[in-house]
């Protein structure tokens, strides 16, 4: 049973132009969410989180919106650049701590052509 | 400041084998998780030492173990080797104090 659903394997995209990368999730228990970036043979990077007394985050280039009632977030990235092309993995977590298990959604692959 | 390491960063073993990974945390970091990632799929948590003592453990079956030094790195041990286990192991650090996750490389274990 998948908690953490990102069901767009991939997604392309004009260099400049917005990307919207859209995550899902079933545990009402989430109030911590994040979203990493993977280059091959690298580990997960964080890029930007959101609360859920929240429900939009900036950061730059980076934004993400938390819908709560819906259980939907997404990020948002604009404008998008080739160096963006990564997989990115959206997580979840039911609370704060800095050691807080994180469940992760199957990632979507961004591509950002020039 | 240094990061998350990992060693090896690839490894090949037969089924029925054990095998050792290593994880040496970030410096000011007490805390060390693991992660299993296979082909297509998300990270999926094994379990967290903290403190040298296990602080949680996800749906892996016993012959996942694990040990966390007094330096706070860290060991990852699976016995009995299956085909499902070759996957990327990731193992990531992280402070009470500081917060977020930082991650290693990674170690990409392939059972033949």
């Amino acid at each position: 049973d998948q908690q953490v659903k990102q069901n767009s394997p991939s997604l392309s995209v004009q260099e400049g132009r917005i990307s919207i990368l859209n995550c899902d999730y079933t545990n009402s228990m989430f109030d911590y969410f994040l979203w990493y970036k993977k280059y091959p043979a690298e580990g997960p990077t964080f890029l930007i989180s959101i609360s859920s007394i929240k429900d939009k985050n900036e950061d730059g280039r980076f934004t993400v919106f938390l819908n709560k009632s819906a259980k939907h977030l997404s990020l948002h990235i604009v404008p998008s650049q080739p160096g963006d092309s990564a997989v990115y993995f959206c997580a979840a977590s039911a609370y704060t701590g800095a050691n807080s298990k994180l469940t992760f959604g199957k990632g979507i692959t961004l591509s950002v052509r020039p | 400041e240094t990061g998350v390491t990992q060693s090896p960063t690839h490894l090949i073993k037969t089924r029925g084998q054990q095998v050792t990974l290593r994880c040496s945390s970030q410096s000011g970091h007490n805390t060390v998780s693991w992660y299993q990632q296979a082909l297509g799929q998300g990270p999926q948590f094994i379990f967290q030492y903290y403190r040298e003592e296990e602080n949680g453990r996800g749906n892996f079956p016993p012959r996942f173990s694990g040990l966390q030094f007094p330096n706070y790195s860290s060991e990852l041990n699976v016995n009995a080797l299956e085909l499902d286990d070759s996957a990327l192991y990731l193992c990531a650090s992280s402070s009470p104090r500081v917060g977020g996750y930082t991650f290693g490389s990674g170690t990409r274990l392939t059972v033949v």
